[in-house]
């Protein structure tokens, strides 16, 4: 059973600029959500998105979207970057409800300059 | 009021001690509740669920206080190896299943 894969590790940009962090679930998993983790905080809930459609967003603006594919994997895109979305950017699957709790993948950091 | 507030600590204990962290948690229809361990740099792990009726890990106990609205984790026994940053997780109802993270307590065992 693999687990949750998420590419690239690190990633350095510069303000204004767009990315795109991609995130493959957890075998059987149906269900992404992404969390922000600034450093010295906890992960902040981005959106969660489940058989592909977006199910539930925190607060954070439109310059942060979303997809789900057929196959499950997942990707983060933030346009016009700024400072501030310097970040952990974690990427977690479950099935459904997750009343298991979430499995994380390793995460990407990203540096905006 | 924070939805989910811990005390950032750092707590700095000897190798051996007993070590309990509390959380507290705002939304009163909450449904689920979890730890999880955090090492430097790294991702989140679930490191247990906590139910109403208390449970146990090996050295790790957790606590559901759904009356004061709070959340433990007790260590006993402190290895080296425990030193991290213990976040508490909370699932409100919100029909999303999102999961509110604490800002995290830090844990460093001391030889």
């Amino acid at each position: 059973e693999t687990g949750v894969t998420q590419s690239p590790t690190h990633l350095i940009k510069t303000r204004g600029q767009q990315v795109t962090l991609r995130c493959s679930s957890q075998s059987g998993h149906n269900t992404v959500s992404w969390y922000q983790q600034a450093l010295g905080q906890g992960p902040q809930f981005i959106f969660q998105y489940y058989r592909e459609e977006e199910n539930g967003r925190g607060n954070f603006p439109p310059r942060f979207s979303g997809l789900q594919f057929p196959n499950y994997s997942s990707e983060l895109n933030v346009n016009a970057l700024e400072l501030d979305d310097s970040a952990l950017y974690l990427c977690a699957s479950s099935t459904g409800q997750a009343v298991g709790g979430y499995t994380f993948g390793s995460g990407t950091r990203l540096t905006v300059v | 009021r924070k939805e989910v507030e811990q005390d950032p600590g750092p707590f700095n204990v000897p190798e051996g001690a007993t070590v309990a962290f509390n959380c507290t948690y705002s939304n009163s229809a909450s449904q689920s509740f979890f730890w999880y361990r955090q090492d430097c740099r790294k991702e989140p792990k679930l490191l247990m669920s906590v139910y109403s009726s208390g449970n146990e890990d090996g050295r790790f106990t957790a606590q559901l206080n759904r009356a004061s609205q709070y959340i433990s984790l007790l260590i006993r026994d402190s290895k080296l190896s425990d030193s991290a940053t213990y976040l508490c997780v909370v699932n409100p109802t919100s029909g999303t299943y999102k999961y509110i993270f604490g800002t995290g307590t830090r844990l460093k065992v001391l030889a």
